[in-house]
């Protein structure tokens, strides 16, 4: 039974630049909520998506914005990257009324 | 808003007991999962308290009281391998009340030496 998968593992970006990252959640798994994790710190909370819509919101501006598929895989787009940006970005997967999330190994998004 | 709190750093030695403290602000509230981060790796679910009391899962335990907004995790017959960070958080419902989301603590980086 196949985790939750992210890609691409690494990536380095200029400033300004716009990004994607992306995620297939574990199967069974209809929620997927993003989180990015700066070093040294806990992850948090960008957003998450169910039935296709964002349904909640963490403090990330608009320049942070999500799509979610039918087949429940997910994306994450950043537009305008800051070198404030780089971290590592996590995605998880879970069941709607469940309480146990699944990570992916995530995304090392560099921006210089 | 929500906040967790939980020490920086912890050490202690092989084979001990050792317990990870959790204290949090929030609204919603619906439980208190633990998570296992080992450098550059994913956060792994140790376990989840919905209610107060004891959830014991092989060398680890949580604990939650709902009353006091506070929970911990024990580690017992520490091994080399469980040298990770620890993060408290928070299942809640948000700001906009549908589903339900995790908001993490800083985390506790463990250091268990020989």
């Amino acid at each position: 039974d196949a985790g939750v998968t992210q890609s691409p593992t690494h990536l380095i970006k200029t400033r300004g630049q716009q990004v994607t990252l992306r995620c297939s959640p574990k199967s069974g798994h209809d929620t997927v909520s993003w989180y990015q994790q700066a070093l040294g710190q806990g992850p948090q909370f960008i957003f998450q998506y169910y039935e296709e819509e964002e349904r909640q919101r963490g403090n990330f501006p608009d320049r942070f914005s999500g799509h979610q598929f039918p087949n429940y895989s997910s994306e994450l787009n950043v537009n305008a990257l800051l070198l404030g940006d780089s971290a590592l970005y996590l995605c998880a997967s879970s069941w709607d009324r469940g309480y146990g999330y699944t990570f992916g190994s995530g995304t090392r998004l560099t921006v210089v | 808003g929500q906040s967790l709190e939980q020490p920086s750093e912890v050490t202690a030695v092989e084979g001990a007991i050792v317990q990870i403290n959790c204290t949090y602000q929030t609204s919603g509230f619906y439980g208190l999962s633990w998570y296992q981060q080992h450098d550059g790796g994913a956060p792994t679910f140790l376990s989840y308290n919905a209610l107060d009391g004891l959830e014991e899962t092989g060398r680890f335990s949580s604990f939650l009281s709902r009353s006091d907004s506070y929970g911990y995790l024990l580690l017992q017959e520490l091994q080399m391998k469980d040298s990770a960070s620890y993060f408290c958080a928070v299942r809640d419902r948000g700001l906009t009340g549908g589903g339900n989301k995790l908001t993490f603590g800083t985390g506790t980086q463990l250091k268990v030496e020989l």
